[in-house]
């Protein structure tokens, strides 16, 4: 049960995009389309932006989408804004267990 | 809309037992697969332990596996976490979230409970 592999930090400016890299193995993010992502702002309960690797839930904005290839798992952010500074956490399901990813702290420049 | 609240923390000694509990509403709680998931103080989220919506599966993180057990009672529409031999790396936010039928992620969750493990 290792956690999944983000970076620490990614940064961008306003209206630019960002990639936030999430890498596992072939028993987790490799094995299954279930990767969900997370943002948490400070202080906050983890909110739900991507599920099923590429789904969005109702509310999320388009900006957000996900993708995968192999054992790594994207989420990129197109047209960045000062409110999508927060944390990201990747997570996938493993068969009987699931498995975050260390989380990746976003900065809007 | 789905409410999840998470009461039951507090400060414990090491070695200690504790039980979290989540009140849910807003939804059926006999339909869905439920999960809790913890943050210690400063870092990332951890994935603790599921129960499926009848209760006849459960599966647990390697961290936790003999010392937590989730349980679930429907009528009361409520969740579970019982907590012995609690260590300070049990320090942590419990987060309640709710699963969705036939899929594998957290669709809603709770604004978590502290527990402080320390002497």
């Amino acid at each position: 049960q290792s956690a999944l592999t983000q970076p620490r930090s990614v940064s961008g400016s306003p209206g630019q995009s960002v990639t936030i890299s999430c890498t596992g193995t072939s028993s987790d993010v490799g094995g299954y389309n279930y990767v969900s992502w997370y943002q948490q702002h400070p202080g906050k309960a983890p909110k739900l932006m991507i599920y099923d690797v590429n789904e969005r839930p109702s509310g999320v904005p388009d900006r957000f989408s996900g993708s995968k290839s192999g054992n790594t798992a994207s989420l990129t952010i197109s047209g960045l804004q000062a409110d999508d500074e927060a944390d990201y956490y990747c997570c996938s399901y493993a068969g009987t267990y699931w498995v975050f990813g260390g989380g990746t702290k976003l900065t809007v420049l | 809309q789905v409410q999840l609240v998470e009461s039951g923390g507090g400060v414990v000694q090491p070695g200690g037992s504790l039980r979290l509990s989540c009140a849910a509403s807003g939804f059926t709680l006999s339909v869905y697969g439920m999960h809790w998931v913890r943050q210690a103080p400063g870092k990332g989220l951890e994935w603790v332990a599921f129960i499926r919506y009848d209760g006849s599966t459960k599966y647990y993180a390697d961290s936790v596996k003999g010392r937590f057990t989730i349980s679930r009672d429907n009528p009361k529409n409520t969740l579970y976490l019982q907590m012995n031999s609690l260590r300070a790396e049990d320090t942590a936010v419990y987060y309640c979230a709710k699963g969705v039928t036939s899929h594998f992620y957290f669709q809603h969750w709770g604004q978590g409970t502290l527990v402080t493990v320390s002497s």
